[in-house]
């Protein structure tokens, strides 16, 4: 079945960069895009980017230009997201998202607890 | 940027019960691209509906979607204990970025 593992909790200062990771398996894992979605403390669900598994190719929201990067490894069915200078308001749970079709998100992994604190 | 809002924020009703949960957006948007999710606390969120009104694989049919151009509803007709959760909308119209409704938290009255 479809599964995504996502890596563990971080707790990063100020300033820090975080770099999670997200594995795939039950599916060909360039045959669907990824996204990556964050959910901040009583906020709504954030889209922040994606990546085309099978090209590399990505996009990412202007909220987050310049600070986003998304990548993947194909031989190891896995999508990182790495954001840079991490402030107080970053600190959310981020999921990754396998996108079906059209944009929707058939399967999410687990999430990943990210506390950015001084 | 197209804004989701929905409403109510918080719907208190029993099991058995009806459920209607109201997704409006700022602009209309293209092919009623439209998702519904199903969000509990420590889980992962489950697609419920995708198009505005297509079921998902897995989805019981109590689950329905509707609506077209800014108004869009999910509807649960006979609520199970496990359907009380939070539940957001999704739009995915041509241009980025995808945005989120802030959710509607269905709970036991």
């Amino acid at each position: 079945q479809v599964q995504f593992v996502q890596s563990g909790a971080e707790v990063k200062k100020p300033g820090a960069s975080v770099k999670l990771s997200c594995k795939a398996s039950g599916y060909t894992f360039t045959s669907y895009p990824m996204h990556w979605v964050r959910q901040a403390p009583g906020q709504r669900l954030e889209w922040m980017g994606w990546i085309n598994t099978a090209n590399g190719k990505t996009a990412y929201s202007q909220k987050f230009q310049g600070r986003i990067t998304v990548t993947r490894d194909t031989s190891a069915s896995t999508v990182y997201m790495e954001l840079r200078n991490q402030k107080s308001e970053d600190t959310a749970v981020y999921y990754c998202a396998r996108e079906k079709g059209w944009g929707y998100f058939d399967h999410w992994g687990q999430g990943t607890l990210v506390t950015v604190s001084s | 940027e197209i804004v989701l809002t929905q409403s109510p924020a918080t719907l208190s009703l029993s099991p058995g019960e009806r459920a209607a949960l109201s997704c409006r957006a700022n602009q209309s948007f293209s092919y009623n691209y439209l998702a519904w999710y199903q969000h509990k606390p420590g889980q992962a969120p489950r697609l419920l509906i995708y198009g505005a009104s297509t079921r998902a694989t897995g989805i019981p049919d109590r689950f329905s979607g509707g609506g077209s151009g800014t108004d869009y509803t999910l509807t649960i007709s006979r609520l199970e204990p496990e359907d009380f959760a939070v539940y957001y909308c999704q739009q995915y119209a041509a241009s980025l970025p995808y945005t989120f409704g802030q959710g509607t938290k269905l709970e036991i009255k």
